[in-house]
């Protein structure tokens, strides 16, 4: 059985502060990593995808990725009330069709 | 706009009945999917289709079935087979040889 595995939280940061999600996964050969952000009675976004080792930014968001260690994380930098939601890691281990979604993080921003 | 749709956004099922689930996608996306969200869980599938006329079970198949009779539409129904169905369900979709999948609406479903 392949795990994605998250901490289902709630984080809880102030904002301006930065949140760190983790995600660890079970299947070595994993070789694309997704953050998707899902607000509550909504549907999955993506985020970022990630698919080499080391750090991947876009904008506020941080993606990075150590396939040695089977970890991937995501950093919020200056996180506000608005990032405040259930965070799904998701790792395809094979195939478009064998994406796996972890739990989630459920991540509160307290102004 | 490009998108998914889902329809409709709340249905109730009665004991015995069979209900459908509408997923419609106007963004030329090959590969179409259903997942099964429960509280504090994360998504399962249910089918995938990668072409017209072809679809696979995922990992929790038993009281669902699907039709893929059109590029754009990848209907889901509930059967009575199916106990517990009360959940939220996702239609997604993505281009055949890319794994980034996005997301309709869903469709949150109760039991009467």
């Amino acid at each position: 059985q392949k795990e994605v595995e998250q901490n289902s939280g709630p984080l809880s940061v102030p904002e301006g502060a930065i949140a760190s999600l983790n995600c660890t996964y079970s299947d070595r050969g994993s070789q694309s990593f997704f953050w998707y952000r899902q607000y509550s009675g909504k549907s999955p976004e993506l985020i970022m995808s990630i698919y080499s080792n080391g750090d991947k930014e876009d904008g506020r968001f941080t993606a990075q990725l150590n396939k040695a260690s089977q970890y991937v994380s995501l950093l919020i930098r200056d996180s506000q009330p608005s990032d405040s939601a259930t965070y799904l890691c998701a790792v395809n281990s094979g195939g478009y069709q064998k994406v796996t979604f972890g739990t989630g993080t459920k991540l509160q921003v307290i102004p | 706009d490009g998108g998914i749709t889902q329809s409709p956004k709340y249905l109730f099922r009665k004991e015995g009945q069979n209900v459908t689930l509408s997923c419609e996608q106007n963004l030329n996306h090959d590969a179409m999917y259903w997942y099964r969200q429960d509280p504090g869980q994360g998504l399962r599938l249910i089918y995938y289709s990668q072409i017209v006329n072809d679809f696979q079970k995922g990992d929790i198949a038993e009281g669902y079935s699907v039709s893929r009779e059109k590029k754009e539409s990848f209907p889901l129904t509930v059967t009575s087979a199916q106990k517990n169905p009360t959940a939220f369900y996702l239609c997604a979709s993505s281009i055949v040889g890319s794994d980034i999948q996005y997301f309709g609406a869903g469709t949150r479903l109760s039991v009467l």
